[in-house]
């Protein structure tokens, strides 16, 4: 098993331009989530899916859209990037959270917004 | 709104030594869960331990332990016999059981250990 792996690894965007971060799960999870992790920070939740052809917002879900079409992606898309959006993003997947399965997290995207 | 509270930034330990890392939270649920994530530079996240509200034994997983007392809503990580492998940032969070089981993530703390 893979586990949670993400694409790109790092990325560094003009304000403006658009993008898309792939988040990809080998583990039939159910329940999929993107947060972001500013410097000194914990991490904040964007959006989340509680299973395919679902999305729902979390916190700070501005400037973000979602995808999930198949049950193992979950693609983030930034329309049109800000500075204010440079920051590390994960992604997370989980089985049966509400029975105290755990999220299994990707390794991050590092994206710079110039 | 749920929020998670660590109030030490930075904590440092002498190998071998104990060191208690301190998270409070608020909730007005009764039923939920807390975990305890590390992440090292790497910046993977990996779960250390997770304790189940209902719960009011401890959660241990080798080293480390919690100290959770639901009532003052405060769920405390001790690391015995630190490593220097157990330097790392770490991270309190709390979900609650609603239909999206979200993580609410702590600010932090720094922990450096001392060879």
């Amino acid at each position: 098993n893979a586990g949670v792996t993400q694409t790109p690894k790092f990325r560094v965007l003009k304000t403006g331009q658009s993008m898309t971060l792939l988040c990809a799960q080998d583990m039939n999870h159910e329940y999929m989530y993107w947060y972001r992790q500013d410097p000194g920070m914990g991490l904040r939740l964007i959006h989340y899916s509680v299973g395919e052809g679902t999305t729902a917002k979390g916190e700070v879900p501005d400037g973000y859209n979602v995808s999930r079409l198949k049950k193992q992606n979950f693609l983030l898309g930034l329309e049109s990037a800000a500075p204010s959006q440079t920051s590390v993003y994960f992604c997370a997947s989980s089985y049966r959270p509400q029975l105290g399965h755990e999220q299994y997290f990707g390794p991050g995207t590092r994206l710079t917004v110039t | 709104a749920q929020t998670v509270t660590q109030s030490q930034p930075e904590m440092s330990v002498q190998e071998a030594e104990t060191v208690t890392l301190s998270c409070t939270y608020d909730t007005s649920e009764s039923d939920y869960y807390l975990f305890w994530y590390k992440q090292p530079p790497s910046r993977q996240m990996i779960l250390v331990i997770r304790q189940e509200a209902y719960k009011q034994q401890n959660a241990t997983e080798n080293r480390f332990s919690v100290n959770f007392q639901k009532a003052a809503k405060s769920f405390s990580l001790k690391i015995s016999d630190s490593q220097l492998g157990d330097a790392a940032m770490y991270f309190c969070a709390y979900r609650m059981i609603n239909a999206g089981n979200m993580l609410t993530f702590g600010g932090g703390t720094r922990l450096m250990v001392k060879p």
